[in-house]
């Protein structure tokens, strides 16, 4: 049973383009943590989301934790080929991280 | 070095042999964890190492796997016996974890192919 789901499992769009991707729960978490995994190199954080309804930027990257705590989405705006890459998200169980399967996310130029 | 670094970052080995891989965790990292991720997957939990504790090998998929740490430096991941469902990516990351969370720091990871 995986706890936590992601959507789109891989999405393909252009240079300049919006999009959404989801990380879904049907547990409640403390947190919610976000990583990028580049093409031969191991994920790297980008946030943590922690309050219910919070909101957080990073430039073009903006990551909101669902008020009940269960789900995230990340929206990328004008997305640009520097943004290709696994999005991970992933939720404390202890001393745990769980893993949601991913996105891959192709920005073509 | 300042971050997690894994050795080799590339091994290609005959099945039925023995591969061992090494991490090097972030300096004072008490935390180290395992994981093996298949082409295009995400990651698959094997192993987590914390200090002097016992170690949680709920994630080692068979006993061809395990592995070691000492204290709270370097660990070795040893398959034997390799079988070609072996080949994937196996990541180690280190953390230290705190009340302000667990975030993992990884390597870039040890790619095997078992040919």
């Amino acid at each position: 049973t995986q706890l936590l789901e992601q959507s789109p499992q891989f999405l393909s769009i252009q240079e300049g383009e919006n999009l959404t991707v989801y990380c879904n729960s049907s547990s409640v978490f403390s947190s919610l943590q976000w990583y990028r995994q580049e093409p031969g190199e191991g994920p790297v954080l980008l946030v943590t989301v922690v309050t219910g309804g919070e909101v957080k930027k990073l430039k073009r990257l903006t990551f909101q934790f669902g008020d009940a705590r269960k789900d995230s989405s990340l929206h990328i705006t004008a997305a640009q080929p520097g943004d290709t890459g696994l999005y991970l998200c992933a939720g404390p169980r202890g001393y745990q991280l769980i893993w949601g399967a991913g996105t891959k996310l192709i920005i073509k130029p | 070095g300042a971050g997690v670094s894994q050795s080799p970052s590339n091994k290609v080995t005959e099945k039925g042999k023995d591969v061992e891989l090494r991490c090097d965790p972030i300096s004072g990292h008490t935390a180290l964890y395992w994981y093996r991720q298949r082409l295009g997957q995400g990651l698959e939990f094997l192993i987590y190492f914390q200090g002097n504790s016992a170690p949680d090998k709920s994630g080692l998929p068979s006993d061809r796997f395990s592995a070691e740490r000492t204290g709270e430096s370097v660990s070795t991941l040893t398959i034997q016996r390799t079988q070609q469902e072996d080949s994937a990516v196996y990541l180690c990351a280190s953390s230290l974890i705190s009340a302000w969370g667990n975030i993992q720091y990884f390597g870039a990871g040890t790619r095997l192919s078992v040919l």
